[in-house]
């Protein structure tokens, strides 16, 4: 079965920094893109960032520059490094999986979310 | 940034009712949208893919269609677990986009 656990979420100060984890099982990490979506409290979607399972990474105009994604398919965990981190990035961080290698796809499963925290 | 608007906001229905969820995009998507669903504390759950297919496990009774700028989620007969709220996304374009959202909800 398909398993996403996402880890390193907590309460930071406006500026800092956090990186998040995605513990990924059930499947052959390496072979399949993956991404983050976030949803602020009480609020909709936004998509975050993407890596392909080539690589290639994708970004939101409102982390480029900020926030990076990356991926250890040795460890079948995805990461995102997010830096100077501001108030409007509070929100539950989920992590999901794409269906094939190609960051192009739709997010066909996803984690439970782990809820980052800025304050001011 | 492709900009994608349901309506309407909020549904009231009672099960065994007919829902029917727009999604309007403000530029041809062709047909790459998809319709999520998400209930009270939990993750979303991909339902639709690609306008008009249905995901794995997902009930004959959920239906897509539409193509190009406007498209359309149907639930044929509202079951009890269907109340929740849905969201559709564009994977034309990067950067990805999800609507707000609309919440089903029980009259």
């Amino acid at each position: 079965e398909v398993h996403l656990v996402e880890s390193g979420g907590g309460l930071v100060q406006r500026g800092g920094s956090l990186r998040l984890s995605c513990a990924a099982s059930g499947f052959t990490f390496s072979s399949y893109a993956m991404s983050w979506v976030r949803q602020a409290p009480g609020k909709g979607l936004e998509w975050v960032s993407a890596i392909g399972g080539s690589g290639d990474t994708y970004y939101a105009d409102s982390v480029q520059g900020r926030f990076t994604i990356s991926r250890d398919n040795s460890k079948n965990t995805l990461y995102l490094q997010m830096n100077s981190l501001r108030a409007e990035d509070t929100a539950i961080y989920y992590c999901a999986k794409l269906p094939g290698e190609s960051a192009y796809g739709w997010y066909s499963v996803w984690g439970q979310g782990t809820l980052v925290t800025v304050s001011s | 940034e492709i900009v994608l608007t349901q309506s309407p906001a909020t549904l009231s229905l009672s099960p065994g009712e007919r829902a029917t969820l727009s999604c309007r995009a403000s530029q041809s998507v062709t047909s790459y949208l998809a319709w999520y669903q998400q209930k009270p504390g939990q993750a979303p759950r991909l339902l639709i893919y690609d306008a008009s297919n249905r995901a794995t496990g997902i009930p004959a009774r959920f239906s897509g269609s539409g193509s190009g700028t406007d498209f359309t989620l149907t639930i044929s007969s509202l079951e009890p677990e269907d109340f929740a709220v849905y969201y559709c996304q564009q994977r034309s374009n990067w950067p990805r986009t999800f609507g707000q959202g609309t919440r089903l909800e029980i009259k």
